[in-house]
Formats: structure tokens, C-alpha cells, sequence
């Protein structure tokens, strides 16, 4: 079993739907990560968080540490937020130095 | 733009060869990550430099080696390729070690024939 486990690993959805991607841990963590991935393969990050919600636009990250688990969330999609979603975790200690990515959540929104 | 610059893009090159792949960190960051992004294995961490000083080693074959300078550009060396070297190499930086933003790289597509 993966350390970082996404779903779903596809989503396609018509403009203006409310989007939701889900991310789950199993080591503690120090931060989590979510990133966005286009076509053309460079990734940009979204939000670091540790507790909590963030809030960037229409982009809402949120976290429960108790749970171990993430959830990303968009409003009012748009054709232009097709793209590969990533979560990825920064453990403690020694681990918070190197990032441990999920498998991605490949999101295609339809005009 | 995230501020960190890799160069070459793209790199085409033979099995058994050897390739240099090279980042410059965002101005003021001092920690370097090198990652490997590839179709069946996703995004690996491979090796984290901070100030000049390997940090922490994740799943990078001995086949491959990196270093940061001391004007903190950082490369990472790829030698005997194999087939299976061919993946997209993300180089990112960030301030400090921890629960820091990372800032990623446009990347360098290595394709090995």
C-alpha cells in the first residue's frame, strides 16, 4: 500500500461543477503539499499546509491530521483547471526533507 | 514562473551515455531537491542539497550523482543510461529544510534510445 493514496485517479466534469479531490496519509507528516500538473508537464504548487484550510480563488485545501487525510476542492470549474492534481507529504524528523507523492488525480473539465 | 531554471529542456540520447542536468535555485533559496518523474513509477524523490550539503537521499540508483555549488546551482549526473532512465528530471528549491513551499522547475525531458 502506498504511503499517499488519491481518488479518484480520473474525474470528468462540466464547467461550473463543484470539484473534490481526496488524499490520503498513513506516516505522521510535518506538511502537506497539494500541486498541479499541465499537459505540458510543469508542475506549480498550490497550497502547503499543515492544519486546517487554505483558501486561493476558487481553490480550497483543507486537512485533518487526526484523520490523516486531504481534500481539494474547486469551485465553479473551468475548462482551464484540466490538469494532473498531486498530493504529496513531508514527513517529521528525517523524513521532512524529502516529499512522498501520490499517484495524481487526472481532472478534465468539459465546456 | 517559478523562479527556478533548468536547462536542457529536452535531451536525447543513447543507452550507455552520460548526461548532466542543471538547476538554479530561486534566488535566496538554499535547499535543492532533484526529483524523477517517469510513466510507471510517478514522482520520486531522488536527492535534497542544502548550502552546498547533501541532506537526505531518496530512491537514486549509484548510477546517478549530484552536487550543489557554492553559488548554489545544483546538477545532477546520469551516468550508463539505460532505457529506463528516460523520465522528466523536476529540480525544485526552497528556503530552508522542513515544511517549506517547494518551487519546481519547468523540468528536463530525457529520453534514452
Amino acid at each position: 500500500k502506498n504511503e499517499v493514496e488519491q481518488s479518484p485517479q480520473n474525474l470528468t466534469a462540466q464547467e461550473g461543477e463543484f470539484i473534490t479531490i481526496n488524499c490520503s496519509y498513513s506516516v505522521g507528516i510535518s506538511a502537506l503539499h497539494w500541486l498541479q500538473q499541465h499537459p505540458g508537464g510543469g508542475i506549480v504548487s498550490l497550497f502547503m499546509l499543515s492544519s486546517g484550510k487554505k483558501k486561493h480563488g476558487r481553490l480550497i485545501a483543507t486537512i485533518n491530521i487526526q484523520e490523516k487525510h486531504s481534500s481539494l476542492h474547486i469551485t465553479a470549474s473551468h475548462p482551464r483547471d484540466s490538469a494532473v492534481y498531486i498530493c504529496a507529504v513531508l514527513g517529521r524528523g528525517q523524513g521532512a526533507q524529502k516529499l512522498v507523492f501520490g499517484q495524481g488525480t487526472r481532472l478534465t473539465i468539459n465546456p | 514562473d517559478s523562479g527556478v531554471t533548468q536547462t536542457p529542456k529536452h535531451l536525447i540520447t543513447a543507452t550507455g551515455q552520460r548526461v548532466t542536468l542543471r538547476c538554479s535555485p530561486r534566488s535566496g533559496d538554499l535547499s535543492v531537491y532533484w526529483y524523477q518523474q517517469s510513466l510507471d513509477q510517478g514522482l520520486q524523490f531522488l536527492i535534497q542539497y542544502y548550502n552546498g550539503e547533501e541532506r537526505a537521499k531518496g530512491n537514486i540508483l549509484e548510477r546517478f550523482s549530484a552536487q550543489q555549488f557554492p553559488d548554489l546551482h545544483s546538477e545532477l549526473n546520469l551516468s550508463s543510461l539505460e532505457l529506463g532512465d528516460s523520465a522528466l528530471y523536476f529540480c525544485a528549491s526552497s528556503v530552508a529544510i522542513g515544511p517549506y513551499e517547494q518551487y519546481f522547475g519547468p523540468g528536463t525531458r530525457l529520453t534514452v534510445t
